[in-house]
């Protein structure tokens, strides 16, 4: 089946310092979505990417998505505390089924130290 | 004005006995989900209902039993509860969508069994 790396597991910044997580699929995917998890929180969708090559911003947040559509990366410039929590990547399987089933990665947990 | 909704927040249980988790969302979504989050933060699908039909089912055993009474809400009934039942549970929804599936999380289940 279809697999969803991720890395690194973890990550400790000093504030200020950025940050990038990295995503890596088995299987060529028609979009690949990110989704954010503070602390004893819930995911939270942020972002979908959609074409081949295709880069967008959130205020510090960078996300990329890999001209082959295999592999994606989160970058977050100087970092803040409120950027603490698990970043996941996450695919749908069978190249976009209607069903949205999802196959996440493992996950960054992210800690920032002021 | 909660958009998916889990209860109970929290169970504590013992080894054995049969628990049931409830899930609502008012988004007017066709697919709701279950999903496992064990202690090192992988989020895995269990189980995915459209319009009350099941159509995700993965290697899960058979002690889980989801239930959707009507596409609003999707329950799980668990059996004979083990100790490495213990997680956090997620419900989640999204729209029926071939192009486009952000899913919503509930607050999450974290589930106890001693």
């Amino acid at each position: 089946g279809q697999q969803v790396m991720q890395i690194p597991q973890y990550q400790h910044v000093q504030e200020g310092e950025d940050f990038t997580t990295y995503c890596n699929s088995s299987t060529t995917l028609s979009n690949i979505q990110w989704y954010k998890q503070r602390p004893g929180g819930h995911p939270v969708f942020l972002i979908q990417l959609v074409k081949s090559g295709e880069v967008k911003k959130q205020k510090r947040l960078t996300f990329q998505f890999g001209e082959a559509k295999k592999n994606s990366s989160l970058h977050i410039t100087a970092t803040q505390t409120t950027d603490v929590g698990t970043y996941f990547c996450a695919g749908p399987e069978g190249g976009g089924t209607s069903y949205g089933k999802l196959t996440f990665g493992q996950g960054t947990i992210l800690t920032v130290h002021p | 004005d909660t958009a998916v909704s889990q209860t109970p927040k929290y169970l504590v249980t013992q080894m054995g006995n049969d628990k049931s988790i409830k899930c609502e969302q008012n988004l007017g979504h066709d697919t709701m989900y279950w999903y496992k989050q064990d202690s090192k933060k992988f989020l895995k699908i269990m189980f995915s209902y459209n319009n009350k039909e099941l159509i995700i089912n993965e290697t899960v055993p058979n002690r889980f039993s989801p239930k959707s009474p009507d596409k609003a809400h999707l329950n799980l009934h668990i059996n004979s509860l083990e100790l490495g039942d213990s997680a956090v549970y997620f419900c989640a929804s999204s729209p029926y969508s071939v192009s486009y599936n952000e899913q919503f999380f509930g607050p999450g289940t974290r589930l106890t069994v001693l």
